[in-house]
């Protein structure tokens, strides 16, 4: 998995209640990643991040904030959980975007996955 | 709206034949495009990208097409074999540096 954990890998928690997902890397790239996957809807990017402390919003960032204040380590917060943010959350990884080049491809993570009961 | 299209339908096809499946897409101009697999479980997988200017990109027993007039792509899995059942999902780059997803196309080889 191209040096990137996230932890944890699994985790049951209680709608209200605040969740944060970890995800490291070792590879030192620039641009790091939070999608979440669902059945019916794919791959969906909620938070990106271009560099320390330089993050923007994907398609469906309501509900969730996210920081970076080491290369290594990108968090998403669920301020408080709510049942539909039960999924699968995937962590990427780029070296750079440079538009057509080999460094362009994003490495995943193992995964967490979240019950939100 | 922009939208990827992939079949939801499983493709099963006996093992040493040819898989093909297809990614459509409108309103995106990428400048490429990409295609992941992934195993249940598993995050995503790079495979190949091709880019606008590229008709076709070759790797192994793996080949990708890419029409940016018909707004498609093929990807193709020759001699195939049992250990390429996955899911395959191809992704554009749009916008801000970043990649929009199919929902992916389910591959099984039956031996």
């Amino acid at each position: 998995d191209a040096g990137i954990t996230q932890s944890p890998r699994h985790k049951v928690t209680e709608t209200g209640t605040p969740v944060t997902l970890r995800c490291h890397q070792t590879e030192n790239h620039r641009y790091m990643y939070w999608y979440r996957q669902d059945p019916g809807h794919g791959l969906r990017l909620i938070h990106y991040s271009y560099g320390v402390k330089d993050t923007d919003k994907g398609e469906v960032s309501d509900g969730y904030s996210v920081s970076r204040s080491k290369t290594e380590d990108f968090l998403l917060t669920l301020e408080s959980a709510t049942s539909s943010q039960t999924s699968v959350y995937f962590c990427a990884i780029s070296e750079s975007i440079n538009y057509g080049t080999s460094t362009d491809t994003q490495y995943f993570g193992p995964g967490t996955r979240l019950t939100v009961l | 709206s922009q939208k990827i299209e992939q079949n939801s339908e499983a493709l099963n096809i006996q093992e040493g034949k040819t898989a093909t499946l297809t990614c459509n897409y409108t309103n995106y101009s990428p400048a490429y495009l990409q295609w992941y697999r992934q195993d249940p479980g598993r995050g995503p997988v790079f495979l190949l990208l091709i880019r606008e200017n590229e008709k076709e990109k070759r790797k192994e027993r793996l080949k990708v097409t890419f029409d940016t007039t018909l707004k498609q792509s093929l990807f193709h899995i020759t001699a195939s074999q049992p250990a390429d059942s996955a899911t395959y999902l191809c992704a554009l780059v749009y916008g801000n540096n970043r990649l929009a997803f199919g929902k992916g196309n389910q591959v099984v080889v039956i031996p």
